[in-house]
């Protein structure tokens, strides 16, 4: 079975400009999650899709970060102008969703963003 | 607003020993905790889960007990292996919520030859 798949990897850019990440959950997972790392912490949830639909995105700064799941499938994640504190690990990922009795995540391999 | 907390950044265990990490939450609301493992470059993996309704689950060389009267729940790990050195990540959700993780600060497992 396929994992979680992201790209870009590895991403550096300058503050102000605008970059985009890209998730492709696993097949068959209604629900994908997009989570920020910053350096020596743990995961926050930024925004949590249930198919195509925002679940929840209380902690999305949305004047910056914007994100879309199309036909509940693949998921974008962007952020537009970038600050150097967004400067993080972009994770996206995915699970069977409500009603299957598991909470387990499945994770990409992540993006590395440095913004300079 | 810390709802889960890993206190300890790091330790080292001696190959074959006991590893012990442990972690505190404070929202009453939680009933399922998970553990995940994050080597670099990686993103988490799964390792083990316990709900509220149970105080101990066991798997291979894993167990995770959760004392609900301390908030507390800890993994153990015997025997300690070179290949378990990695970021140990604790998660905490409600399940009447929208199955949302909340993740602690980690702590970095060193395991010694």
């Amino acid at each position: 079975e396929a994992g979680v798949a992201q790209s870009p990897r590895y991403k550096i850019i300058e503050k102000r400009q605008s970059v985009a990440f890209w998730c492709n959950p696993i097949s068959g997972h209604a629900t994908l999650y997009w989570y920020q790392q910053i350096l020596g912490q743990g995961p926050k949830l930024l925004i949590q899709f249930q198919n195509n639909g925002v679940v929840d995105d209380s902690q999305l700064p949305k004047d910056r970060f914007s994100a879309e799941r199309l036909k509940g499938v693949d998921s974008t994640l962007k952020i537009q102008p970038a600050k150097l504190e967004d400067s993080a690990v972009y994770l996206c990922a995915s699970s069977l969703g409500p009603g299957t009795n598991t909470y387990e995540q499945y994770f990409g391999p992540g993006t590395r963003l440095t913004v300079t | 607003d810390q709802q889960v907390k890993q206190n300890s950044p790091s330790l080292s265990v001696q190959e074959g020993r006991i590893s012990i990490l442990n972690c505190d939450y404070t929202n009453s609301m939680f009933d399922y905790f998970l553990w995940y493992k994050k080597y670099p470059a990686e993103g988490p993996t799964f390792l083990i889960s316990i709900s509220s309704i149970k105080d101990k689950n066991e798997d291979g060389r894993f167990t995770v007990f959760l004392n609900k009267s301390a908030k507390h729940l800890s993994l153990h790990i015997v025997p300690s292996q070179p290949g378990d050195s990695a970021v140990y990540f604790c998660a905490a959700s409600a399940v009447r919520g929208a199955q949302k993780l909340v993740f602690g600060q980690g702590t970095r497992l060193t395991i010694n030859p």
